[in-house]
């Protein structure tokens, strides 16, 4: 099992710029989380999912959209970047809210 | 003031020493995890758990439900423990302390 995959690892935008980061799970789980990290500040909760079509808000979901049509599969969208979203993002899956989480590598994203 | 709160921030051990880590939360929660952030950055789920003690290999998690308060303890800490670890709780959703950042020099 490849477990939860991210993709890029590492990317420049430009201020109103947009872009998907791709987020894939092979385990099954019906939860799906994205986060983002920054210096100081613990994982904060951008948006999750409890299943594929159902997709709700975090802590922190301004500027950011996601779907999950698949099981798999839960993008984020940035749909106009701004320098506050320069983080490092995270996501993450399990078989429910309350159990064990997996977490992909990471992006990494710099808007300039 | 944050709903987790781990102490320290940073911590640095010489290889063998005993470390202990503690995490301290304000709300009602129906579980604990304790993770690992290794400096390339990847996080690795290491414990959850909602009541008592648990085990694996030389970390060891503690929770007391009563007090609001988990330890993470390391025996004879090694190099490839430094890390940082951070403490998450279960609400309706995950709540993370900021993480401790641990050093253990050979």
């Amino acid at each position: 099992n490849a477990g939860v995959t991210q993709t890029p690892k590492f990317q420049v935008l430009k201020t109103g710029q947009s872009m998907t980061l791709q987020c894939a799970q092979d385990m099954n789980h019906e939860y799906m989380s994205w986060y983002r990290q920054d210096p100081g500040m613990g994982l904060r909760l951008i948006h999750y999912s409890v299943g594929a079509g159902i997709t709700d808000q975090g802590e922190v979901p301004n500027g950011y959209n996601v779907s999950r049509s698949t099981t798999e599969d839960f993008p984020l969208r940035l749909l106009s970047a701004a320098p506050s979203q320069t983080s490092v993002y995270f996501c993450a899956s399990s078989y429910s809210a309350g159990r064990t989480q997996y977490f992909g590598p990471g992006t990494r994203l710099l808007v300039l | 003031k944050n709903e987790v709160e781990q102490s320290p921030q940073n911590l640095t051990a010489q290889e063998g020493e005993f470390i202990t880590i503690n995490c301290s939360y304000s709300v009602g929660i129906s579980a604990l995890h304790w993770l690992q952030q290794h400096p390339g950055g990847g996080i690795v789920s290491l414990f959850m758990l909602s009541s008592g003690k648990k085990k694996h290999g030389r970390l060891i998690a503690t929770i007391n439900i009563q007090e609001k308060h988990s330890s993470l303890h390391i025996t004879a800490s090694h190099p490839r423990d430094s890390a940082v670890y951070i403490c998450a709780v279960n609400t309706d959703k995950l709540i993370f302390g900021t993480g401790t950042r641990l050093q253990v020099f050979p």
